[in-house]
């Protein structure tokens, strides 16, 4: 099962910051936050990730909370082709061994991207 | 990111044929490639895992004998959906996980899918 929830849904309008939420209480000390995105009918594409503290890419950038139970991931100037179902996974390390390092998909959150 | 290639892409078949698809690392190697299904308006769900020259591992409830996979090379993977069904029809999604580097979070990386419609 996944081990993170996100609101099924979120509206942004074209241009502005989209900051979207990820409960992960129970997270582990050997698992990372990954982010990816779906659009629709297409491979999930690769965002970020981070462990403990904050990332920032071309794409997005991740904030994580000091306890690590949460984070949010802020697409800076959301365009249109930013509409897409976000999935946030937490995910071992993959020197675990195992299953732990499999990206395990929940349902995500579907960000609509309005002009 | 690195590229990972599906083929084909889309594939509509007759019920008890089996149907082969191709997934592949253009530009980088794979030691370990995943096999996920999604069905309409639902989340991945992930198949098996297989490494480089050894069995897959499957996900509890998926059929071994029916989604045969094999990882004979470190950029290819196949899926063969053998005696495919109606219910069979889902997109496919492959995955690769790059092995360049020593971070432990490779990145996995994921094809385009494909989209098998059973008649």
């Amino acid at each position: 099962d996944a081990k993170t929830t996100q609101p099924p849904s979120m509206d942004c309008a074209e241009g502005r910051a989209a900051n979207l939420p990820c409960n992960h209480s129970t997270i582990s000390g050997n698992e990372y936050v990954y982010w990816y995105r779906q659009i629709h009918s297409q491979g999930p594409q690769y965002i970020i990730h981070g462990l403990k503290n904050n990332e920032t890419n071309e794409m997005a950038s991740l904030i994580i909370t000091e306890d690590r139970k949460s984070s949010t991931l802020i697409l800076p100037h959301a365009t249109l082709r930013d509409t897409a179902v976000y999935y946030c996974i937490v995910r071992a390390s993959i020197y675990y061994g195992g299953s732990q390092g499999n990206l395990i998909f929940g349902k995500g959150t579907k960000l609509s991207v309005k002009p | 990111g690195a590229v990972v290639s599906q083929h084909p892409s889309r594939v509509i078949c007759k019920s008890g044929t089996s149907v082969k698809i191709e997934c592949r690392s253009l530009d980088f190697q794979a030691t370990t490639m995943f096999w996920y299904r999604q069905f309409p308006k639902q989340s991945l769900m992930l198949m098996a895992t297989s490494n480089e020259g050894s069995k897959a591992t499957y996900e509890q409830g998926v059929e071994k004998d029916k989604f045969l996979i094999n990882h004979a090379s470190l950029t290819l993977s196949t899926l063969t959906v053998t005696s495919a069904h109606p219910e069979d029809s889902s997109f496919y999604i492959c995955s690769a996980r790059d092995t360049v580097g020593t971070g432990p979070y490779n990145e996995q990386f994921f094809g385009p899918g494909t989209r098998l419609t059973v008649l």
